[in-house]
């Protein structure tokens, strides 16, 4: 079936680096994506979105990518802090379909 | 801030027995869903409720389940005969709209009810 996914299930970088998270999805119908943070015992934070018109979107040091061609989405977190230390989830939808999650990233920063 | 309030946060309950797991969402949202993580895995849909009715649901979501709005504020989730497998974290989450003129919003996820079936 169609799914949402993630490439790394962990990722570790220096206090100071940047960060990125890959997804990749399948359903080629999505037309919204989410990159949530989750720190442990919490629940999802939203991050930033992006509708599938755009192909780049830029937040507060985190900058989300869209390529629709390989639908590939990524998170980019520019000088990671140990506060960014969390479970990164991908998720999209189309329309009024619910949220699909994928299986999330683990994003160690080492100080 | 408003946030997603989700109560208890931790429930213990013994297999068989009935749980409600209680969320408010934010007061202004229109969309209220639960979704489930069971412990190192993904976040799963189990239900989205809008105009006081089920929109969709997971396969997940069976007979055991069911979701209920029964005041102005909150939504809570039933589960008639818990089983071992029920224990997860439950999110309650809302938003604002959806799929609204083909706009998507962000859904607010609460902090989680840890459920432990024994």
């Amino acid at each position: 079936g169609e799914s949402v996914g993630l490439h790394l299930p962990t990722l570790s970088v220096q206090e100071g680096d940047n960060s990125i998270i890959n997804c990749a999805y399948s359903n080629s119908a999505s037309d919204y994506f989410i990159w949530y943070k989750q720190e442990s015992g919490k629940g999802p934070q939203f991050i930033i979105d992006i509708r599938s018109n755009m192909d780049k979107r830029q937040g507060q040091r985190v900058t989300v990518l869209l390529n629709k061609t390989v639908k590939h989405l990524s998170l980019q977190i520019a000088a990671t802090q140990p506060g960014d230390s969390a479970v990164y989830f991908c998720a999209e939808n189309k329309g009024n379909t619910p949220l699909v999650f994928g299986k999330g990233t683990r994003l160690s920063v080492i100080a | 801030e408003p946030e997603v309030t989700q109560t208890p946060s931790h429930q213990v309950t013994q297999m068989g027995q009935e749980v409600i797991l209680r969320c408010v969402p934010i007061s202004n949202h229109l969309y209220f869903y639960w979704y489930r993580q069971i412990l190192g895995q993904k976040v799963e849909f189990l239900v989205s409720f809008y105009n006081n009715e089920i929109s969709e649901k997971s396969e997940i979501f069976d007979d055991q389940f069911s979701v209920e709005r029964p005041d102005g504020s909150n939504f809570t989730l039933k589960i008639r005969s818990t089983k071992l497998e029920d224990s997860a974290m439950y999110f309650c989450a809302s938003s604002l709209n959806r799929g609204l003129r083909g706009m998507n919003t962000e859904a607010f996820f609460g902090q989680g009810t840890r459920l432990t079936v024994v």
